[in-house]
């Protein structure tokens, strides 16, 4: 069973638009960390957050901004005001104790911005 | 200076060859990790080295196998290359296993042909 879903595997907006990347996950760990990477179209991987399974504080970096909720095993991301450079494709992923710690990603959401 | 480099960037090789890709840090970190990110951009981790201690993905090939000298290189070489180990393939590392954020190279491009 996939452990991390990311259902839009393409989206398509007009710069200045928000955009809400959306990461669905399952663990049976109480303890668990999950992560959003931005992979642009040269191809290297980008760390942009690390967020751990007791803290479910909002985050704004920027533009950008994370929603997790534990309720909802969910931890979207938020662009607002959207440029070009953010287009990417954008990962979700997930670390839990029990499986080594080794991240388990999503599938990934190619995000495109039009001018 | 790259925090997390790879050689080669790209690798085109014919079926049956042994080949190897290198990667080091210079983060200072203890962690090291290999992914393979398939033509779908499916990434999938390989193997994570913490130290002395492999650890190994149950579905990784035994033609694949990581080689660490020291902490700051984890080398990877891949015996009898098939058709399907086309993809492109990355070296990562963290301070500490998972749990920390993990930082990667560039990515090799590996095509069998």
């Amino acid at each position: 069973a996939q452990k991390v879903t990311q259902a839009q595997t393409e989206i398509s907006v007009v710069e200045k638009e928000d955009v809400t990347l959306d990461c669905v996950y399952e663990t049976r760990d109480t303890t668990y960390y999950l992560f959003w990477y931005k992979q642009p179209p040269s191809g290297e991987l980008v760390f942009l957050i690390r967020r751990n399974s007791f803290d479910e504080q909002n985050e704004i970096s920027g533009r950008y901004s994370w929603n997790f909720q534990k309720s909802t095993s969910s931890f979207n991301f938020t662009i607002t005001a959207s440029q070009v450079v953010d287009s990417a494709v954008y990962f979700c992923a997930l670390s839990e104790a029990y499986a080594g710690n080794m991240l388990t990603f999503g599938g990934g959401t190619r995000l495109m911005v039009k001018p | 200076d790259t925090a997390v480099s790879q050689t080669p960037k790209y690798l085109v090789t014919q079926m049956g060859n042994d080949k190897s890709i290198k990667c080091e840090q210079n983060l200072g970190h203890d962690t090291m990790y290999w992914y393979k990110q398939d033509s779908k951009k499916f990434l999938k981790i390989m193997f994570s080295y913490n130290n002395k201690e492999l650890i190994i993905n149950e579905t990784v090939p035994n033609r694949f196998s990581p080689k660490s000298p020291d902490k700051a290189h984890l080398n990877l070489h891949i015996n009898s290359l098939e058709l399907g180990d086309s993809a492109v393939y990355f070296c990562a590392s963290s301070q500490g296993q998972g749990t920390y954020e993990q930082y990667f190279g560039p990515g090799t491009r590996l095509t069998v042909t």
